[in-house]
């Protein structure tokens, strides 16, 4: 069974840009749950969805955005990026919503904004 | 509002020695509570988790981890270290309702040859 995957593994944007990240969870996963990672910080919560809602949404300006289609994958949209944005961005999916103890994250993509 | 500290962002440990890292939390009630290793390069696996029932919850690895409702807190061990075990240690915790997960910042676990 392939496990959760992330692309592009690397990204290499400039200031004001904006970038899409994706992620396809495991088969037959519905929840997708996306977190910023950044040294010293530890994982902040940006969102989670479940059945193409968003269920959850952590403390982020409005610039952060996703959504999940049909098949369960998700993307995740940042605008007018920031040098702060730069960080490793962590996907996880799950069967259902809230399942934490049964969560399986992506390798992540490491955004690098100059 | 729920919160996680993990003392010390560097651990090191010579090889074939005890690991402890430290988790504190704050609760109002007892949360679920999670250890997740990320080696380098690599997405974060579940080590092991406490939600209800025996306070010692044993893991992967060799991993074990406590949870201590008088002190708060949740501390990772391990009785001998190995080199394999170098990655980085996040300890999180999230509420009965609010499934949301509340992280550390985690702890770079060193091992020493």
């Amino acid at each position: 069974k392939a496990g959760v995957t992330q692309t592009p593994r690397y990204l290499i944007k400039t200031r004001g840009q904006q970038v899409t990240l994706s992620c396809s969870p495991i088969s037959g996963h519905r929840s997708v749950s996306w977190y910023q990672q950044t040294p010293g910080q530890g994982l902040q919560f940006l969102f989670e969805y479940f059945s193409e809602t968003q269920r959850n949404k952590g403390n982020f300006p409005g610039r952060f955005s996703g959504r999940q289609f049909s098949n369960s994958r998700s993307e995740m949209n940042v605008s007018t990026l920031e040098l702060g944005d730069s960080a490793l961005y962590l996907c996880a999916s799950s069967l259902v919503q809230g399942m934490n103890e049964k969560l399986f994250f992506g390798s992540g993509t490491q955004l690098s904004v100059l | 509002a729920q919160s996680v500290t993990q003392l010390g962002s560097h651990v090191s440990v010579s090889e074939g020695a005890l690991v402890l890292l430290r988790c504190n939390y704050s609760s109002s009630v007892p949360p679920y509570l999670f250890w997740y290793v990320q080696y380098p390069n690599q997405g974060l696996q579940l080590l092991l988790k406490y939600t209800t029932g025996a306070t010692l919850v044993k893991g992967i690895n060799g991993f074990e981890a406590e949870f201590k409702k008088s002190e708060t807190s949740f501390h990772l061990t391990k009785p001998s270290a190995h080199m394999s075990d170098a990655a980085e240690y996040f300890c999180a915790v999230s509420g009965h309702s609010n499934y949301q997960l509340i992280w550390g910042a985690g702890t770079k676990l060193i091992i020493k040859p």
